[in-house]
């Protein structure tokens, strides 16, 4: 069935640094590709997200490229701060088939102050 | 208002109550959703409404039930519940299913003694 690997677990940076994070899809369908940050106890928020139109997305600190050829899809955030620290989950969906959400399994960010 | 609410924000039952948990959004979304998450888990879908109308259901058990009044409201009815449903119950929308962008609501954290 449909899958989406992520990569790494858990990741820790100092601050300032950059922090990526990867993912990977199975189904070739899949055209919408979001990412979720979920801070302890809180909902996922939506920071950001990609259509398999476009091959990259900046949002001020925040980025997001898409290799539909390899099936890749990864988050870049630069110039981290302490407030970056969260769980960031990646996604991939499909406006055809089941049109569910699947979810990567979440990498657990730490920025060091 | 790109806010999508819940309510109760905790809920303590004993195996043998009923209990319901309340999902409100306002942004004339016409697809909701119902997600399950454990600790350091993504988010895993229960149901999916689309024009008020029960789409998908992920085989989820009986003691769950999912109740869709308007296209503003989503209720999720619970009875005889297990201890290990214990978990975040997230609600969330989108303007359609599949391929769009979702909002989560601050999830109802649920415990089964």
């Amino acid at each position: 069935g449909e899958n989406v690997e992520q990569h790494p677990s858990t990741l820790s940076v100092q601050e300032g640094d950059s922090a990526v994070i990867k993912c990977t899809y199975s189904d070739s369908a899949s055209n919408y590709f979001p990412w979720y940050k979920q801070e302890l106890g809180k909902r996922p928020q939506l920071i950001i997200d990609i259509r398999s139109n476009v091959g990259e997305k900046k949002d001020q600190r925040i980025a997001v490229t898409l290799n539909k050829t390899a099936k890749h899809f990864s988050l870049h955030i630069t110039e981290t701060q302490p407030e970056d620290s969260a769980v960031y989950f990646c996604a991939a969906s499909a406006t055809s088939g089941t049109y569910k959400y699947i979810f990567g399994t979440g990498t657990r960010l730490k920025v060091l102050a | 208002d790109t806010e999508v609410t819940q309510t109760p924000k905790h809920l303590v039952m004993g195996m043998t109550n009923k209990k319901s948990l309340k999902c409100e959004q306002h942004m004339g979304h016409r697809a909701m959703y119902w997600y399950k998450q454990k600790a350091k888990k993504p988010p895993e879908l229960m149901f999916v409404y689309s024009y008020e109308k029960l789409s998908i259901n992920e085989s989820v058990p009986s003691r769950f039930s999912p109740e869709c009044p308007n296209s503003s409201l989503l209720n999720l009815h619970l009875h005889a519940l297990q201890p290990e449903d214990s978990a975040l119950y997230l609600c969330a929308s989108s303007s359609f299913r599949g391929a769009y962008e979702q909002y989560f609501g601050p999830g109802t954290r649920l415990t089964v003694t």
